[in-house]
C-alpha cells in the first residue's frame, strides 16, 4: 500500500501571510505528482502536475516544487486571500499507473 | 466545453439495495477514473476505464463494479450496499489512458451516497 501524507492536515491564516505545506510520498517508481485544489461544493481542480526531480511549477500566486529523490514536494501560495480556502491535495503516481491521494490540508483564509 | 458531470448528484438507499452511478466525461476523452471518498479518509481509486475495457483497479471488494460504454461514458455499480458504502463518488477523465505522466484527471462533482 502506497503512503501519501500530508501536512499539516489543517491550516489557518490572515488574509496577505503567505502559507506553505507538504506532501511525501514514495521516492521509488516514481512517475508524477500532481496537486489538486477543491473547493467546497466544487469538484477537485487541477493546479499542478510535476514530472521531473526539481520542477517548480507556478500559477498566479501558487507555486510548487518537487525532489523526487527524498520524495517530498511543497505547494506555496503567497499573500493567501479568502478565495484561496480550499482542501489541497497531492496525488502521487507511480509504476502502478493510478493516482494515490493524500489526505489533503485544508486551507481556511481570515479575512 | 462542458466539463465531467455525474448523475444523480444524492442518492439514499438502504442496506442490501443496489446502486447505478453515472458519469458522463469530457467530449473526446476515452478515460474514465472512479474514486471514493470517506469521512477522515482521501480519494480511494475504485477503478479505471478506457475504449470500454477495465484498465486498472483499486482494493475494493467484487460488489464494485463498472464499465465504459462506447461514447466514454461510464457506470458504476454497487451491489448489496453496506452502511461503510456511504460516501461521495467522484469520476475523472482524461484524454488517454493514465499511464501517461502527465496526463491530468478531470473531476466530476460526485454523487454524495448514504446507506441507511
Amino acid at each position: 500500500i502506497l503512503n501519501v501524507e500530508q501536512s499539516p492536515q489543517s491550516l489557518h491564516v490572515q488574509e496577505g501571510d503567505s502559507t506553505n505545506f507538504t506532501c511525501s510520498f514514495p521516492s521509488s517508481n516514481f512517475y508524477a505528482l500532481h496537486w489538486y485544489r477543491w473547493e467546497t461544493a466544487k469538484s477537485p481542480e487541477a493546479l499542478f502536475v510535476m514530472t521531473l526531480n526539481g520542477d517548480e511549477k507556478k500559477k498566479g500566486r501558487i507555486s510548487a516544487t518537487l525532489n523526487t529523490k527524498e520524495g517530498y514536494s511543497y505547494l506555496y501560495i503567497k499573500g493567501s486571500q479568502p478565495e484561496d480556502s480550499a482542501t489541497y491535495l497531492c496525488a502521487f503516481r507511480g509504476s502502478a499507473r493510478q493516482l494515490t491521494f493524500g489526505s489533503g490540508t485544508q486551507l481556511t483564509v481570515l479575512p | 466545453k462542458a466539463g465531467v458531470t455525474q448523475t444523480p448528484r444524492y442518492l439514499i438507499k438502504t442496506r442490501g439495495q443496489q446502486v447505478t452511478l453515472s458519469c458522463s466525461p469530457i467530449s473526446g476523452h476515452r478515460s474514465v477514473s472512479w474514486y471514493q471518498q470517506t469521512p477522515g479518509q482521501g480519494l480511494q481509486f475504485l477503478f479505471e476505464y478506457f475504449s470500454e475495457t477495465q484498465r486498472n483497479k483499486g482494493n475494493f471488494p467484487g460488489r464494485f463494479s463498472g464499465r465504459q460504454f462506447s461514447n466514454s461514458r461510464s457506470e458504476m455499480n454497487v451491489s448489496t450496499l453496506e452502511l461503510g458504502d456511504s460516501a461521495l463518488y467522484l469520476c475523472a477523465s482524461s484524454l488517454m489512458m493514465t499511464g501517461t505522466a502527465e496526463e491530468t484527471q478531470y473531476f466530476g462533482p460526485g454523487t454524495r451516497l448514504l446507506v441507511l
